[in-house]
């Protein structure tokens, strides 16, 4: 399974566009690229998904470059609402035979007033 | 409909009792997962079941902790011996499987051990 890499933390203000940048340098050809949201107390959401270019849906969009390498999560004009822990996770084998996704340790997303 | 339920929601006990923790995914979904989250850290993969394949046992943290999928639908953890770092939020998620694998999480079961 690919391994992936996201700051920690991250701090911004209420308004702000806030993009959030995971590494994932050994994903396979038929790997998903995922992210879930987080707040204390409960269970993951999924946000989105998405395989290569951009995604975008109600709630953000997925950049994803030509090598897949990378991608990242652009939240428009966040809210205090917006704090939460991102995971972003690979893997899944888009029409494979595989469905399990791993979560790594996520970044703590902190809005201010 | 409903979605995926877990119990019971907080389990305390004492260092080396067993303890089963259950979860009741979404019909209809052939995923489903086991994590475990301490405080403040992300999610521990534990186990995953896909159908009637053999289960991905491979982040179970010792052969104290074992699970079980009846009938492809409710599951059990169980963890024998409980040791005080046990101590977590024990979280169910299912998934509808291939192509769509978005997990649908429960609202998991604090377990404390004494």
């Amino acid at each position: 399974l690919a391994k992936t890499t996201q700051p920690i933390s991250m701090d911004s203000y209420e308004g702000q566009e806030v993009n959030i940048t995971c590494s994932h340098n050994n994903i396979a050809t038929n790997d998903y690229i995922t992210w879930y949201q987080q707040f204390p107390s409960q269970g993951p959401r999924f946000i989105i998904q998405g395989y290569k270019t951009k995604v975008t849906n109600e709630v953000a969009s997925l950049f994803i470059p030509a090598d897949r390498k990378s991608s990242t999560l652009s939240l428009p004009r966040v809210s205090l609402s917006d704090t939460a822990v991102y995971y972003c996770l690979v893997g899944g084998n888009y029409g494979g035979s595989q469905g399990n996704l791993i979560f790594g340790k996520g970044t703590k997303l902190s809005v201010k007033p | 409909g409903a979605g995926v339920s877990q119990s019971p929601s907080n389990k305390v006990t004492e260092k080396g009792k067993d303890v089963e923790l259950r979860c009741d995914p979404i019909s209809g979904h052939t995923a489903l997962y086991w994590y475990r989250q301490s405080l403040g850290q992300g999610l521990e993969f534990l186990i995953y079941f896909q159908g009637n394949s053999a289960p991905d046992k491979s982040g179970l943290p010792s052969d104290r902790f074992s699970a079980e999928r009846t009938g492809g639908s409710v599951s059990t953890l169980t963890i024998q011996r409980t040791q005080q770092e046990d101590s977590a939020v024990y979280l169910c998620a299912s998934s509808p499987g291939r192509p769509n694998n978005e997990q649908f999480f429960g609202p998991g079961t604090r377990l404390t051990v004494l």
